[in-house]
């Protein structure tokens, strides 16, 4: 049973250019959440989302990110016209219905030039 | 904020000794999890604690949680080298739905 997938594992984007990142939960969990994490600092919750519903975006900037998780495919978190202070390592986790465990995928680290 | 903290910061002994690491948190919790994160790595689940719990075990760990002083901590016995990592406590409150809320980590050392 694989856990947590996602990828870019490393992701540079530029001043202005969008980044896409996306995380395919393990077998079985329908509750996928974004987490960021700056350089040693803890995990700011970003959203919370179910197949096809967000359930709570309120860790989610206003403007320029996006998350969906389709009925199909993996979740992603968009970020467009990304600006220095969006370099941070960007993790997803999934669970299962009824459970507060969360499992974590390796991470997505953004460097914004 | 319901963010917690966790004290010390940073936390250097030596192979063999016990570890200690604190956690307080602001507003009533259903459930305290900890974490561990390896440098570059992804978290990974320890232990989680119910409210109604006072004290767990998981072969070398031990947490306990005092609600009324809204605070955890957990215990490593006999650490090892490999213990060295980051190590996070997280909660999750009522009407908050399932998202947890992470502390700001304590960085072990653990020195052969």
């Amino acid at each position: 049973n694989a856990g947590v997938m996602q990828n870019p594992r490393h992701l540079v984007r530029r001043r202005g250019q969008e980044a896409r990142l996306r995380c395919s939960p393990m077998k079985g969990h329908s509750h996928v959440y974004w987490y960021r994490q700056l350089p040693e600092e803890g995990l700011k919750f970003m959203v919370y989302l179910q197949k096809e519903n967000i359930i709570d975006e309120s860790g989610m900037p206003k403007e320029r990110f996006s998350a969906e998780f389709p009925k199909e495919g993996p979740s992603i978190l968009r970020i467009q016209q990304v600006v220095r202070g969006d370099s941070a390592a960007y993790f997803c986790a999934s669970s299962p219905l009824g459970s507060f465990i969360l499992h974590f995928g390796p991470g997505t680290r953004l460097l914004v030039l | 904020s319901q963010q917690g903290e966790e004290d010390p910061q940073a936390l250097s002994i030596q192979e063999g000794e016990n570890a200690t690491m604190n956690c307080s948190y602001k507003t009533s919790i259903n459930n305290l999890q900890w974490y561990r994160q390896n440098s570059g790595r992804g978290l990974v689940h320890l232990i989680l604690i119910r409210s109604n719990e006072r004290e767990k075990h998981s072969g070398r760990l031990r947490v306990t949680l005092d609600t009324s002083k809204k605070s955890s901590s957990l215990l490593i016995t006999a650490s090892r080298a490999a213990d060295t990592a980051s190590y996070f406590c997280a909660t999750d409150h009522y009407n908050q739905g399932g998202k947890l809320i992470f502390g700001q980590g304590t960085e072990l050392s653990v020195k052969p």
